[in-house]
């Protein structure tokens, strides 16, 4: 079955405590992002890849980080969570860097930072 | 920049009512627009999409048409059912690569 698997699913944590939320696919896909959802703010992308060893900014990257060193994996990073990070987390990804806006998501990873 | 704005919900509905939510957008060049639908507990998924002005994209019954000159892809289902409550997004892509702006999403709630 074509997935995007996120781990974990809910998370609580404490103010610095580094973690990181997984993310896997298998259906290939050049491009994987990740996005946070807050009430009323819709979808916020924070970083995205196009490929592996190719990452880059979203409109909300301060205070994360990923990497891409395989194709079907793409990490998100809180070095030290602040509470302002307590959000809805979605991993997506996309066949291709066609601009057609087809993303697959995860089914999401609620972070809460005390 | 780009931006998408939808209609602040919740919207409410009988079973078997019309639904229109609206969607209006800024972006520079010749976006593609998409719906993608939120149900509880789940990701995204892409509901329609439509990559050229006039185009209608359509699915499950659902509708939308990329009206270049008001800006807009207004979201139109003819008889709504309970299994349609969840949260719609508009979204729409015109950067490098993929990229998605979405709207702040609305809620549809459908009663029996």
């Amino acid at each position: 079955e074509a997935q995007v698997t996120q781990n974990p699913r809910y998370l609580i944590t404490v103010t610095g405590k580094k973690l990181t939320v997984t993310c896997s696919q298998n259906m290939n896909h050049e491009y994987m992002s990740w996005y946070r959802q807050d009430p009323g703010l819709g979808l916020r992308q924070i970083y995205y890849s196009m490929n592996v060893e190719v990452t880059d900014k979203g409109d909300v990257p301060e205070g994360y980080k990923v990497s891409r060193k395989e194709k079907r994996n793409f990490p998100l990073i809180l070095e030290s969570p602040s509470p302002n990070q307590t959000s809805l987390y979605f991993c997506a990804s996309s066949r291709g860097q066609s601009g057609t806006g087809e993303l697959f998501f995860g089914e999401g990873s609620r972070l809460t930072v005390l | 920049g780009n931006s998408v704005t939808q209609m602040e919900g919740p919207v409410t509905l009988s079973e078997e009512a019309f639904l229109t939510i609206n969607c209006t957008y800024t972006a520079t060049g010749y976006p593609s627009l998409f719906w993608y639908v939120q149900y509880p507990g789940e990701g995204l998924q892409l509901l329609l999409k439509a990559t050229k002005a006039d185009d209608k994209g359509s699915n499950k019954g659902f509708e939308a048409t990329y009206r270049k000159e008001t800006t807009s892809f207004h979201l139109e289902k003819g008889s709504v059912q309970v299994s349609d409550s969840a949260v719609y997004f508009c979204a729409l892509s015109a950067g490098a690569g993929n990229m998605l702006t979405f709207g702040g999403g609305t809620r549809l709630m459908v009663k029996p």
